[in-house]
């Protein structure tokens, strides 16, 4: 198993900003990922985070909007830029190999 | 398209009684499926897994089963505890280790 934290637990921004939220993990993993979990909903991916490469985005996801960085196999940076209120929702991290283990997620809330 | 379903949005069962929680997936390239429970203000939390090579793994009082013709896996906690109550969520990966989540059955155990 993997153990993950994530910073900032949760933040409320203003529109138009950005905010960078750190996932690090205690072992080295093959992949990481990064997922959403909006108000009373599922968990939907965003994207996989790439070791020392650009992140692989789902569709409805763009770069420009959540860039991703994994500089080496046990940390991963997602920033939401120019914030909505459309991006209120929690963030979540995940490493592993078969099984995903998941981080305790980002409470981001933008006024 | 909802790939990963979980009809049942939520289930309430005894103490000492079988909780069983069902997800039907469509996809018939997910090979490796898993469950994941989840509290209020927590990442999911890994609870079990079965490759599509099986049809049921068991660890402890956590039973998958899994019937490939019929697209569908069930989860059995036996006997249920109060502090089984959560929300549990199937989800469902090929070789990609991304993981498709279904919506989420909102489990009560009541003492």
């Amino acid at each position: 198993s993997a153990v993950i934290s994530q910073k900032p637990s949760r933040d409320i921004c203003q529109r138009g900003t950005s905010l960078t939220i750190q996932c690090q993990v205690d072992s080295q993993v093959t992949m990481m990922f990064w997922y959403r979990q909006q108000p009373g909903q599922s968990l939907t991916l965003i994207a996989t985070a790439n070791q020392g490469s650009e992140a692989t985005y789902e569709s409805g996801f763009v770069i420009d909007k959540f860039p991703i960085s994994r500089p080496n196999l046990t940390f991963s940076t997602l920033t939401v830029s120019n914030m909505s209120p459309e991006d209120s929702s929690i963030y979540l991290c995940s490493g592993g190999d078969l099984e995903q283990y998941f981080g305790p997620g980002t409470r981001l809330t933008v006024t | 398209d909802q790939q990963v379903k979980q009809n049942s949005p939520s289930l309430s069962v005894q103490e000492g009684r079988i909780s069983i929680l069902n997800c039907d997936y469509t996809n018939s390239m997910f090979d490796y499926f898993l469950w994941y429970k989840k509290y209020p203000a927590e990442g999911p939390t890994f609870l079990i897994s079965i490759s599509s090579i099986k049809d049921k793994n068991e660890d402890g009082r956590f039973t998958v089963f899994l019937n490939k013709s019929a697209k569908h896996l069930s989860l059995h906690i036996v006997p249920s505890q109060p502090g089984d109550s959560a929300v549990y969520f199937c989800a469902a990966t090929s070789n990609t280790g991304k993981l498709i989540f279904g919506q989420g059955t909102t489990l009560q155990v009541k003492p």
